[in-house]
């Protein structure tokens, strides 16, 4: 049963433009999300958080959206730059345990 | 460089058998969490300890153990292989116990079980 879900495998977006990945998620008792960057061949890297309090959190070009009526979380990337190129996972978490989506990988276009 | 280290990298190994995956937290870093990540599929938390002692438990099967060491790395121990258990294992570490705590992730152990 996948908790988590990130419903587009890949993206592609140009170079100075926004990239907006997304996750869905099904347990309204989720208290906490998290962003990760994932690189080929390194462990995931953590990119930015949010708790179910807040609808928003910015860090730098970095930015989460929380909707939680529609149990729908997204990250905003502006502007995007090639070096964002990498797979992205959300996560979240319920009394210590952390469920994760699948990925999202995006390719930013110099 | 996350600081949290891996080994070995690569294991091949027969169904039936045994396996010790080890991972060394960053310095300073309490809590070791365990991750199974299959082809295609997101990141199954398995496990985490806190300074020596369980603090979480997720999907982990019950062919599989770990424990965390008075010097606070930590093994994860499978046993009776599986086809189905190959995947890439990530271990992470981080300074507390809690969620809000951010968790460094090793590069992984890659298990092929032919």
């Amino acid at each position: 049963d996948q908790q988590v879900k990130q419903n587009s495998p890949s993206l592609s977006v140009q170079e100075g433009r926004i990239s907006i990945l997304n996750c869905d998620y099904t347990n309204s008792m989720f208290d906490y999300f998290l962003w990760y960057k994932k690189y080929p061949a390194e462990g995931p890297t953590f990119l930015i958080s949010i708790s179910s309090i807040k609808d928003k959190n910015e860090d730098g070009r970095f930015t989460v959206f929380l909707n939680k009526s529609a149990k729908h979380l997204s990250l905003h990337i502006v502007p995007s730059q090639p070096g964002d190129s990498a797979v992205y996972f959300c996560a979240a978490s319920v009394r210590n345990q952390f469920y994760f989506g699948t990925g999202t990988s995006l390719t930013v276009i110099p | 460089d996350s600081g949290v280290t891996q080994t070995p990298k690569h294991l091949i190994t027969a169904t039936g058998q045994r396996v010790t995956l080890r991972c060394s937290p960053r310095s300073g870093d309490l809590s070791v969490y365990w991750y199974q990540q299959s082809l295609d599929q997101g990141l199954q938390f398995l496990i985490q300890y806190y300074n020596g002692e369980e603090r979480a438990k997720g999907n982990i099967l019950e062919r599989f153990s770990a424990q965390q060491f008075p010097d606070l790395h930590s093994e994860l121990n499978l046993s009776s292989l599986e086809l189905g258990d190959s995947a890439l294992y990530f271990c992470a570490s981080s300074v507390g116990s809690g969620v809000k705590n951010i968790q460094y992730f090793g590069a992984g152990t890659r298990l092929s079980v032919l």
